[in-house]
């Protein structure tokens, strides 16, 4: 059983520009859920969804940043015109529903961002 | 409004020597949940205890105890005979009802060092 993937793991843009991370979950896992950690901070939370449906977004999550998960699969998370403030460790985790692991979320390594 | 507070930011001990956590949260929910991540070096969070709020057992596993107490909204976590292994940063983390999607509010961690 693989776990949650992200890519990439690094990306460097500059100012400005677009980027797009990836993020596959735990396969049958209902519930995708999105978080930032920043140096020395713990993760905060972006965005989740229930399979398709994105059901909430944290005031972190400004119009620069779009996230789906188009066949309730995999997720993409955009940001558009980045800024030196969106360098980051930017998480994926996935979660059942049911059974003996709900509501544990189960993380993926991350995809680091560092805006020049 | 949920709050997670791990005071120790770091802490420094000689392999072998226990070391305890603390961890404690700020919640409205009646039902929630409390969970242990570490976090070593190479950054993927890994999961390791979810406790949730009607069961305040004390919890062994190994090496690892966990010791909820509501009355003190506290979530503390033991480490008996640390090993170099065991170095990394480890969160605290809470949540609220399956209802509520479950997003996770983390501390900002407690870096632990283990030395020889």
């Amino acid at each position: 059983d693989t776990g949650v993937s992200q890519d990439p793991r690094h990306k460097i843009t500059k100012r400005g520009q677009n980027v797009t991370f990836r993020c596959d979950p735990i396969s049958e896992h209902n519930r995708l859920y999105w978080y930032r950690q920043t140096l020395g901070q713990g993760p905060e939370f972006l965005t989740y969804f229930q399979n398709e449906a994105q059901l909430e977004k944290s005031r972190l999550l400004s119009d620069r940043f779009s996230a789906e998960r188009p066949k309730g699969s995999f997720s993409t998370l955009e940001i558009q015109r980045t800024e030196q403030g969106d360098s980051a460790m930017y998480l994926c985790a996935s979660s059942p529903l049911g059974g003996s692991s709900y509501n544990e979320q189960f993380f993926g390594p991350g995809t680091r961002l560092t805006v020049l | 409004a949920q709050k997670v507070t791990q005071a120790q930011t770091e802490i420094s001990v000689v392999e072998k020597e226990d070391v305890t956590l603390d961890c404690v949260y700020e919640t409205r929910d009646t039902t929630y949940y409390l969970f242990w991540y570490k976090q070593p070096p190479s950054g993927e969070l890994v999961f390791l205890i979810r406790r949730n709020s009607f069961d305040e057992q004390n919890e062994i596993s190994g090496r690892y105890s966990w010791n909820f107490q509501k009355s003190t909204s506290s979530f503390n976590f033991t480490i008996t005979a640390s090993q170099v292994v065991d170095s990394a940063v480890y969160f605290c983390a809470l949540s609220g009802p399956t209802g509520g999607g479950n997003k996770l509010t983390f501390g900002t961690g407690t870096q632990l060092k283990v030395e020889l």
